[in-house]
């Protein structure tokens, strides 16, 4: 499985700013997600992250809110916009696949990131 | 809506006994089924992935898929201390996308 990082690992934040998540992986990939983990809850998917095109979100997230960057295969950033208390979570990225081969359908999670909003 | 239900628990158990956890899942056209292990404060780790109907063994680990009764378990034999964590049942219910449950929480008592 690849080795996948994010920065920062966590962060304080005040209301009303805006943070950038990072994911790395140490080799391509075929798909890159981002998830959230509200506090007691289970993972809920933000968006696929695209390579060379917008993003794909679901329900409920939109982009100028979390807007997301996949300059290439192996790297995504998620920007949280206009913070308050509620967007305190856990902020995960996942990779699945292999670029040049077939999805493995199979995700693997990065280390995750948490935020706090005050 | 698609939806993936897990008994949050926490579900104890004592030490070299076995876990059941179970998971039902809405969408009938699901193919792929994954369990994953989360610890306190960490990211969710892959623990098994299945998707043909039956028994599929990993060390102290067994998932068992029903795709008829829209049902998956795992069974963990001889339960650690180490094993006591939330567990994770994801589906996949098209585009590679997973849908999680609420996860079971595992308690193993020494």
């Amino acid at each position: 499985s690849a080795v996948i990082s994010q920065k920062p690992s966590r962060d304080i934040c005040q209301r009303g700013t805006s943070l950038t998540i990072q994911c790395q992986v140490d080799s391509q990939v075929t798909m890159m997600f981002w998830y959230r983990q509200q506090p007691g809850q289970s993972l809920t998917l933000i968006a696929t992250a695209n390579q060379g095109s917008e993003a794909t979100y679901e329900s409920g997230f939109v982009i100028d809110k979390f807007p997301i960057s996949r300059p290439n295969l192996t790297f995504s950033t998620l920007t949280v916009s206009n913070m308050s208390p509620e967007d305190s979570s856990i902020y995960l990225c996942s990779v699945d696949g292999l670029a040049g081969g077939t999805s493995t359908d199979t995700q693997y999670f990065g280390p995750g990131t948490r935020l706090t909003v005050l | 809506q698609k939806e993936v239900e897990q008994n949050s628990g926490p579900l104890s158990v004592p030490e070299g006994a076995i876990a059941s956890l179970n998971c039902t899942y809405s969408d009938r056209g699901s193919q792929s089924f994954f369990w994953y292990r989360q610890y306190s404060g960490k990211s969710p780790e892959l623990i098994m992935s299945i998707y043909s109907n039956g028994d599929k063994e990993d060390g102290r680990f067994t998932a068992q898929l029903n795709k008829a009764s829209q049902y998956v378990s795992l069974l963990i034999r001889d339960s650690q201390p180490s094993d006591s964590a939330t567990y994770l049942c994801a589906v996949n219910m098209g585009g590679n996308k997973l849908v999680f449950g609420a996860g079971t929480i595992l308690r193993v008592k020494s």
